[in-house]
């Protein structure tokens, strides 16, 4: 079946813009999280939902990032006055319950985020 | 609060030689244990889970990995490397009532031929 699907794949951006990123997860998935990969880092968690409930919005680093997922399938992030150190891969995964229950996430591809 | 350390940041082995690859772990609770597998301009693929069922967890492409409470270990190995098994690897945890995930910096796995 489909896997999570994350569009663009790959975005540039002047400082100052905005920018909006989509993720849509694996049909069926509950939960839905988004991360933030930076160059030769380990993801980091940005926020968690539990289909249209963001349950858990701790990593996000600044008031800029916001996150949605109104109907409890597609998500998007989206990055307000873009900075350089916003640049980076962002990660979506979704998964059947969470990671609390064992069940593991499956991630989509990222989108690379480079702000000029 | 959890946290992953992988030592090594790159490790180099000789094709059909032995792959180990070190996370350890700190989680007050029982955690959730995951080796993920990054390719180039790719999202995480999981390789195996650890979900206190078994403490040797068999997984995908031949890798395995042992959970040793004592340890706080989660070491990924595999016993004959392929040129196909380089990537970044990635252990991750999550604690009971946690959703997220909390990773290693990773381990860049070189295969030489």
């Amino acid at each position: 079946g489909a896997g999570v699907s994350q569009s663009p794949r790959y975005k540039v951006a002047k400082r100052g813009q905005d920018v909006a990123l989509r993720c849509d997860p694996i049909s069926g998935h509950v939960s839905l999280f988004w991360y933030q990969q930076a160059l030769g880092q380990g993801p980091e968690f940005l926020t968690y939902f539990q289909n249209e409930a963001q349950l858990d919005k701790s990593g996000l680093p600044s008031d800029r990032f916001f996150a949605e997922r109104p109907e409890g399938s597609v998500s998007t992030l989206k990055i307000q006055r873009t900075q350089q150190e916003d640049s980076a891969v962002y990660l979506c995964a979704s998964s059947l319950e969470g990671a609390r229950f064992g069940q593991p996430q499956h991630f989509g591809d990222g989108t690379r985020l480079s702000i000029l | 609060a959890q946290s992953v350390t992988q030592l090594g940041s790159h490790v180099s082995v000789s094709e059909g030689a032995l792959v180990l690859l070190r996370c350890n772990y700190s989680s007050s609770v029982p955690p959730y244990l995951f080796w993920y597998v990054q390719y180039p301009n790719q999202g995480l693929q999981l390789l195996l889970k650890y979900t206190s069922a078994a403490t040797l967890v068999k997984g995908i492409n031949g890798f395995e990995a042992e959970f040793k409470k004592s340890e706080t270990s989660f070491h990924l190995t595999k016993p004959s490397a392929h040129m196909s098994d380089a990537a970044e690897y990635f252990c991750a945890v999550s604690e009971g009532g946690a959703q997220k995930l909390v990773f290693g910096q990773g381990t860049r796995l070189t295969i030489n031929p």
